[in-house]
């Protein structure tokens, strides 16, 4: 069974400052994907970027970037730059290559809030 | 473009009564769609997930049963609500099996 664990319930940064939100996957399959989700206010979830596990050079996706490290079962998200509309939930998620259903198996989330 | 549309937007039911919720993607043809549902304040978790119109499959059993009467729809239903059906409801698709899932805009149900 896959596991995913954010640690990090919130964290509180300064506009156009660097964030950095921590995830640890549990997998014994040797192909997966990871993700990172963002639900706003609104409840929206809106797709931020995704990690193939065989792919060695970490995802950048316009200021979102991963901090992939495959032998520490962890994917980091980094926002730079942020701005006010950046505060959201952040939401970690893994997918095996094989799962039935594509099932996407969620972390708990990070709520993130930007300050002016 | 796709597009994906949900309705209601939100509801208020009483325990005991029937619901159906809907879900509708545009834009592309056998798509694969999902329904999650998230407690207040909660994580995601899949229901349901569809790759062509009549075939279903259950993820997590909560009661709800689901359908895809058309290429395009998903619906979400149960004859009797309960108290612990609250939550937010999300529809998602797919191109295909190994693609990145996209959700929709999510309806709220509140059961009293």
């Amino acid at each position: 069974a896959q596991k995913v664990t954010q640690t990090q319930t919130s964290i509180s940064v300064m506009e156009k400052t660097t964030v950095t939100m921590d995830c640890v996957y549990e997998t014994q399959d040797s192909s997966y994907f990871l993700f990172w989700y963002k639900q706003t206010a609104s409840g929206e979830i809106v797709f931020l970027i995704r990690q193939d596990s065989y792919k060695k050079e970490n995802a950048t996706v316009g200021h979102y970037s991963l901090n992939f490290q495959k032998p520490k079962s962890s994917i980091g998200l980094i926002i730079t730059a942020t701005q006010i509309e950046d505060s959201a939930v952040y939401f970690c998620a893994m997918r095996v290559t094989n799962s039935a259903g594509n099932k996407l198996t969620f972390g708990i989330g990070t709520r993130v809030l930007v300050r002016p | 473009a796709q597009t994906i549309h949900q309705w209601p937007v939100a509801e208020i039911k009483a325990v005991g009564s029937p619901l159906s919720l809907g879900c509708t993607i545009k834009g592309k043809s056998s798509p694969n769609l999902y329904w999650y549902w998230q407690a207040t304040g909660g994580t995601l978790q899949q229901l349901f997930y569809s790759i062509t119109v009549g075939q279903v499959e259950s993820v997590v059993q909560l009661n709800l049963s689901a359908s895809r009467p058309k290429d395009d729809q998903f619906i979400l239903s149960t004859e009797k609500l309960l108290l612990s059906h609250s939550g937010f409801y999300l529809c998602a698709w797919s191109l295909d099996r190994g693609d990145t899932q996209y959700f929709g805009p999510g309806t709220r149900l509140l059961v009293l």
